[in-house]
């Protein structure tokens, strides 16, 4: 199996601040990713697909990019909203895996 | 809106069996492969199996860790999709998702499936 290795685990920001988020795979991936936002009791929303397009309806301040082995979310302006759980996801190879998960908590 | 929508978790002792459903709505069931995916507590997200369309055959793939007490199936008629799960351990305890999608592009918010005795 793929393994995806996400950091940070967990980051305390302001809202304003730009974060990044990074998922390192195993092997080689092409753009087989996306990125999950979650919150408590709600269901995981895909912010971005194939690494580094923008699910609709999803606001611009979110952006992937990446390719291969390595990828990274950023959240560029952080805003009270996006205070959650983020997740990456990759599914070049059966079964699909997953990142560890980031949660983003208020500074 | 695409919604899916989890139900049948619920507290199960040991070598039992429960059935979970996911009801659908907003997007096309019968054109979209179904997977379920769980989290259990403290731990990370777990995918366990997925059913492909009927367009390509219908047909299942597990996870190596549920594979023989798991069943997924589909009702493309009700827009259901449903996990059907055996010989319940301890271990399965967890959050369950079905997603939409081979790229698991929906969500749903999960049932919750207690196994204890």
């Amino acid at each position: 199996d793929i393994q995806m290795t996400q950091s940070p685990s967990s980051l305390s920001a302001s809202v304003g601040d730009r974060v990044t988020i990074t998922c390192r795979a195993s092997q080689g991936i092409s753009n087989d990713l996306g990125w999950y936002q979650h919150k408590p009791g709600k269901a995981p929303k895909r912010l971005i697909f194939a690494a580094s397009s923008l699910q609709r309806g999803v606001p611009s301040r979110f952006s992937g990019s990446g390719s291969g082995t390595k990828f990274t979310l950023t959240i560029t302006s952080l805003q009270p909203e996006d205070f959650a759980t983020y997740f990456c996801l990759q599914h070049n190879n059966y079964p699909p895996t997953f990142g560890q998960g980031t949660k983003v908590e208020i500074k | 809106e695409v919604q899916l929508v989890e139900s049948g978790g619920g507290l199960v002792k040991p070598g039992r069996s429960l059935r979970l459903s996911c009801a659908t709505s907003g997007f096309t069931f019968g054109d979209y492969a179904v997977s379920w995916v769980r989290q259990a507590p403290g731990k990370g997200l777990e995918w366990l199996g997925f059913i492909r369309s009927k367009t390509y055959g219908g047909t299942t793939e597990y996870a190596t860790s549920v594979k023989g007490r798991f069943t997924i199936s589909r009702d493309d008629y009700k827009s259901i999709a449903y996990l059907q799960m055996n010989s319940l351990k301890t271990d399965d305890t967890a959050m369950y998702y079905c997603t939409g999608g081979l790229r698991l592009d929906y969500w749903g918010q999960g049932t919750l499936v207690t196994v204890s005795s």
